[in-house]
């Protein structure tokens, strides 16, 4: 990917392609990681989550990958399809809260071309 | 079992008015909470709120802004006096309980003039 100025940054994938997105989070007394994907116009819908005890987790075509040593999250598409073209968040709970209570990192724009 | 639902989708005011935006929870959601996005920025985290509490305000603005859960009906976020630097999109979530993932709403889109 590459950033555009102050926009965000991007990611151009091939349909079938897999892609990585990359996050790097702030505290480390984070314990619980979501990944969110935004389409336009709409809210943010959860894909997968991730507890620090952790380091991997899969869903349905997609997997996320905790790194505690460098606070570094990334998620993975397997198959990327036209309709996985959305704005992705990662977001961290900053422990000792509620879940819901997140803060979210800059988003990466994923455009899948047929 | 819908969502979370918001309303309105979009709200226009001019400078000054007042801006209520309403959050009805997933059905056997007892947390709420709010946030804020501005254009091309992740959401920034406002308030959470139970059933008649307010559990966490550290993300609300000091002055203008205020939100409520009452015993029955929606959640509420209300703006007064809005000035243009409130435009956004104002998106709701709700969880079962706090160790639970939080799912959000389509949101408010608000535009000040």
């Amino acid at each position: 990917g590459e950033s555009v100025g102050l926009h965000l940054p991007t990611l151009s994938v091939q349909e079938g392609d897999n892609s990585i997105i990359n996050c790097a989070y702030s505290n480390s007394a984070s314990d619980y990681f979501i990944w969110y994907k935004q389409e336009s116009g709409k809210g943010p819908q959860f894909i997968i989550d991730i507890r620090s005890n952790m380091d991997k987790r899969q869903g349905q075509r997609v997997t996320v990958l905790l790194n505690k040593t460098v606070k570094h999250l990334s998620l993975q598409i397997a198959a990327t399809q036209p309709g996985d073209s959305a704005v992705y968040f990662c977001a961290e709970n900053p422990g000792g809260t509620s879940y819901g209570k997140l803060t979210f990192g800059q988003g990466t724009i994923l455009t899948v071309h047929p | 079992n819908a969502g979370v639902m918001q309303n309105p989708r979009h709200l226009v005011r001019r400078r000054g008015q007042e801006a209520r935006l309403r959050c009805s929870p997933m059905k056997g959601h007892s947390h709420v909470y709010w946030y804020r996005q501005l254009p091309e920025e992740g959401l920034k985290f406002m308030v959470y709120l139970q059933k008649e509490n307010i559990i966490d305000e550290s993300g609300m603005p000091k002055e203008r802004f205020s939100a409520e859960f009452p015993k029955e009906g929606p959640s509420i976020l209300r703006i007064q006096q809005v000035v243009r630097g409130d435009s956004a999109a104002y998106f709701c979530a709700s969880s079962t309980t706090g160790n639970t993932e939080a799912f959000f709403g389509q949101g408010t889109r608000l535009t000040v003039v």
